[in-house]
């Protein structure tokens, strides 16, 4: 079945860069999705990836697709205090599919 | 644009209660609606997706009978828990489509039943 898979924390000192993974099992993926949550907030769709890119870049943010590993990633440059939430990784082919959340924790 | 929004954003009830949840998207139209439960530190689950003046699909294991969804206009979705009991608290998250790709996600409404 459909399955999106994602490490549950991260921790960053400020200035470094992030680098958040997801692997996803459904190959018939047409999207996938970076998702930011903060505390008590819904969900603000940071960027997204067509399946038949590898790679996009909006401003801080790169996005890396490995499609033949089936392999996502989000990597945020300069990383700030304010980039502190959780990051779901989603694929979507009929439906959207999210992960678990990466927690993203920023040290001084 | 594409602003979305819940109300209420959260709100506590008796058990054996029923409880609206609305769900708008303020500036577009929204032509399917998506309801999400989400549990402390998991993912968002799909429960529904709801076209405008149709009958809502209803993910495997979702009580449609106990989770009523009505999307009555471009504009407006509800989710009601009927008769709700503590293990229904949750996070309850709409999200809304206007015609392409992309879906716009409501703040979420708190829901906590004693």
């Amino acid at each position: 079945g459909e399955d999106v898979e994602q490490s549950l924390f991260l921790s960053v000192r400020e200035g470094d860069s992030s680098v958040i993974n997801c692997t996803y099992t459904d190959s018939s993926s047409t999207y996938l999705y970076w998702y930011k949550q903060e505390p008590g907030a819904g969900l603000q769709l940071l960027t997204y990836i067509f399946s038949n890119m590898d790679m996009k870049q909006d401003q801080r943010l790169t996005v890396l697709l490995n499609k033949k590993d089936k392999h996502l990633s989000l990597r945020i440059a300069d990383t700030q205090t304010g980039d502190s939430a959780i990051y779901f990784c989603a694929e979507k082919n009929d439906k959207i599919i999210f992960g678990k959340g990466t927690r993203l924790h920023i040290l001084p | 644009g594409a602003v979305v929004s819940q109300h209420p954003s959260w709100v506590i009830c008796k058990s054996g209660t029923s409880v609206k949840i609305e769900c708008r998207s303020l500036d577009f139209q929204a032509t399917t609606m998506f309801w999400y439960r989400q549990f402390p530190k998991q993912s968002l689950m799909l429960m529904a997706t709801s076209n405008e003046g149709s009958k809502a699909t209803y993910e495997q294991g979702v009580e449609k009978d106990k989770f009523l969804i009505n999307h009555a206009s471009l504009t407006l979705s509800t989710l009601t828990v009927t008769s709700a009991h503590p293990e229904d608290s949750s996070f309850y998250i709409c999200s809304a489509r206007r015609g392409g790709e992309t879906q716009y996600f409501g703040p979420g409404t708190r829901l906590l039943v004693l």
